[in-house]
This record gives structure tokens, C-alpha cells and sequence, in this order.
């Protein structure tokens, strides 16, 4: 089955910079990525997700970027701010509706 | 919030003991899934169901149960609780264009 798995497990970058979340996947049917965000004590909630047609994808300081050859993807978000704070997921699947697999997450902290 | 429940939203029970955890929704989606959330784990799927009685194993299958009598209800059976099934446990739906996920219940299991 699909395995997915997400680097850094935490990261800290001051106010204003960049952060990157890398994830690879094993399943080379899987063509469908979304990216959920979860803040403490929340439920998870999507924030941006990409299709197997398209290499990028962006939205406003959001960006993610999917390579399918090697099987990696790759969050970008620009101009961090504190509310960026949260826990992030990347995850795998065959489409929309089918069972998604998620990395284990990564702790993002902005540091002031 | 589109239309998914869970109940109860906190549970205490002893090791050995029958849980039932129940999602709801009110949109009519053909599927639903269940996911436990733990700290290092992430979110990993126990079970999902594509339909009225039409069920299907996760990755994290063993020790749960599902049923879907209706379209709105899915319900999540811990048969004999363990330890290690204290976690928080997510229902999720398709609304749109994301899977939606409940608001969560936090299971405790001494």
C-alpha cells in the first residue's frame, strides 16, 4: 500500500521568512495531494492540494510543488507569519475520494 | 460546520470495556472514514465506508469495527478496549473539493 512520508518532523523559521515541507510517496498510482494544516486543539483542515497534472500550484503565500518522476512534493509557504503556526500534514491518494494516507506531520514554529 | 458530528466528544473507559464512537452527517455524502490521530503517527486510517453497508479496511484495522446502517451515521466499535486505542479519534467526509473532517473524540481508555 501507499506510504508516505514528511520531513521535517519540526521546524522553526523567524517571522518573514520561508518555510519548506518535503513528502514522498511510494505509490506511483497516486495522484492526488493535499495538504492540511491543524492547529492546537482543531480539527485538520485543507489549505491547498495538487492533481498529478500539475507540476505547481499556488495560492497567495501558499505554494506546492509535485515532482512525479521521483515522487516527492513539497509545501512552500512565503512571508511567514504568526498565525502559520500549527502542526502540517502532507498525504497521498488515487483521487479525491479514495483513502488518503498522510505523512506524520510537521511542527511549524515562528519564531518572533 | 458542513454538517459532520461526532459523539461523544470526551470519553473515560476502562480496559475491556465495549466504546462506541458515532459520526453524523447531514450531506447525504457517500463516503465516510474513520482516522486516529496520535502524537509521532499522524493521522492513520482505521476504516472507511463507500456506502450503505459497503465498508473497507485502513491501515489500522485491527481491534475496530465499523458499521453504516445509513447514509448519514457511521459508527466506530471498539469491542474490548485497550490502551492502546486511547487517542483522538477524526470522522471525515468529502464536502467539495476536500475531505472534512469532524470535530474529533478524545478517547481515554485506563
Amino acid at each position: 500500500g501507499e506510504n508516505v512520508e514528511q520531513h521535517p518532523s519540526t521546524l522553526s523559521v523567524q517571522e518573514g521568512d520561508s518555510a519548506v515541507i518535503k513528502c514522498t510517496y511510494s505509490d506511483s498510482a497516486s495522484n492526488y495531494f493535499p495538504w492540511y494544516k491543524q492547529e492546537l486543539g482543531k480539527r485538520p483542515q485543507l489549505i491547498i492540494d495538487i492533481r498529478s497534472n500539475v507540476g505547481e500550484k499556488k495560492d497567495q503565500r501558499i505554494a506546492v510543488t509535485l515532482n512525479k518522476t521521483a515522487k516527492h512534493f513539497s509545501l512552500h509557504i512565503t512571508e511567514t507569519q504568526p498565525e502559520d503556526s500549527a502542526v502540517y500534514f502532507c498525504a497521498a491518494s488515487m483521487n479525491r475520494d479514495d483513502k488518503i494516507i498522510f505523512g506524520k506531520g510537521t511542527r511549524l514554529h515562528i519564531l518572533p | 460546520d458542513a454538517g459532520i458530528t461526532q459523539s461523544p466528544r470526551h470519553k473515560v473507559t476502562e480496559t475491556g470495556t465495549p466504546v462506541t464512537l458515532r459520526c453524523h452527517q447531514t450531506e447525504n455524502h457517500r463516503y465516510m472514514y474513520w482516522y486516529r490521530q496520535d502524537p509521532g503517527h499522524g493521522l492513520r486510517l482505521i476504516h472507511y465506508s463507500y456506502g450503505v453497508k459497503d465498508t473497507d479496511k485502513g491501515e489500522v484495522s485491527d481491534g475496530y469495527s465499523v458499521s453504516r446502517s445509513k447514509t448519514e451515521d457511521f459508527l466506530l466499535t471498539l469491542e474490548s478496549a485497550t490502551s492502546s486505542q486511547t487517542s483522538v479519534y477524526f470522522c471525515a467526509i468529502i464536502v467539495g473539493n476536500e475531505q472534512f473532517f469532524g470535530p474529533g473524540t478524545r478517547l481515554t481508555v485506563l
